[in-house]
């Protein structure tokens, strides 16, 4: 079966760095995303990765090793808007998105 | 502004009833998605459109059906809803199935009791 393992919960405090763990088993691999969801709201888009490597956008930074089937999040600076939970998907060999059931990042001042 | 619009927001519906949440995007999105989001779960995907006209079956399509008129609306409907139908529903598009993010609506919670 496919499948996406991340952490449930983490804590970290304000200022500091976060690093969100994904790995999966999929059938296939056409790509990986991070998005962001705040509580009540919809996921909005943070990362893409499709070749090994890391990708750095500002405070966030994804990585991805596909021979390992593992990838990570890195947060820098934490700010209390980061307090949100992060998915991680992963489009399988039919296009599909297999997704995480979430990492909830709780960050305390 | 551009993107996704669901209605309603949420709703309170009686087991056996039918229900239509409604989605329209305006980014001239080829794919259009539907998921079901539930505490402890991952986004599981209901049905897709990949483009006007067609439409596919997700992980989850029992007791959903969806149609594709046109570019800019996907409904789903419960044709006779159940408890277990209770959840956060979210409506996405993407340029097409198999490149670009997806962009979602503000999601449609659904209570069935």
């Amino acid at each position: 079966g496919q499948n996406i393992d991340q952490p449930t919960e983490m804590t970290a405090t304000e200022g500091a760095i976060v690093q969100i763990n994904c790995t999966y088993q999929t059938s296939g691999f056409n790509g990986l995303f991070w998005y962001q969801q705040h509580a009540g709201e919809a996921p909005t888009f943070l990362s893409y990765n499709v070749l090994d490597g890391l990708e750095e956008k500002g405070r966030f930074s994804s990585f991805l090793s596909r021979s390992k089937g593992y990838s990570y999040l890195l947060l820098k600076e934490l700010q209390m808007k980061d307090s949100a939970s992060y998915l991680c998907a992963v489009r399988d060999s039919n296009y599909q998105l297999i997704w995480g059931a979430g990492t909830k990042l709780i960050i305390k001042p | 502004i551009a993107g996704i619009t669901q209605a309603p927001t949420s709703q309170i519906l009686a087991a056996g009833r039918r229900m239509t949440l409604r989605c329209t995007q305006d980014m001239r999105h080829n794919a259009m998605y539907w998921y079901r989001q539930d505490l402890g779960l991952g986004l599981r995907l209901i049905h897709y459109s990949n483009t006007a006209g067609t439409t596919g079956k997700g992980e989850v399509p029992d007791g959903y059906s969806v149609s594709r008129a046109n570019t800019d609306d996907f409904p789903l409907t419960l044709a006779s809803a159940v408890p277990s139908q209770t959840s956060v529903y979210f409506c996405a598009s993407s340029d097409s199935l198999d490149t670009g993010e997806l962009f979602f609506g503000e999601g449609s919670r659904l209570t069935v009791l």
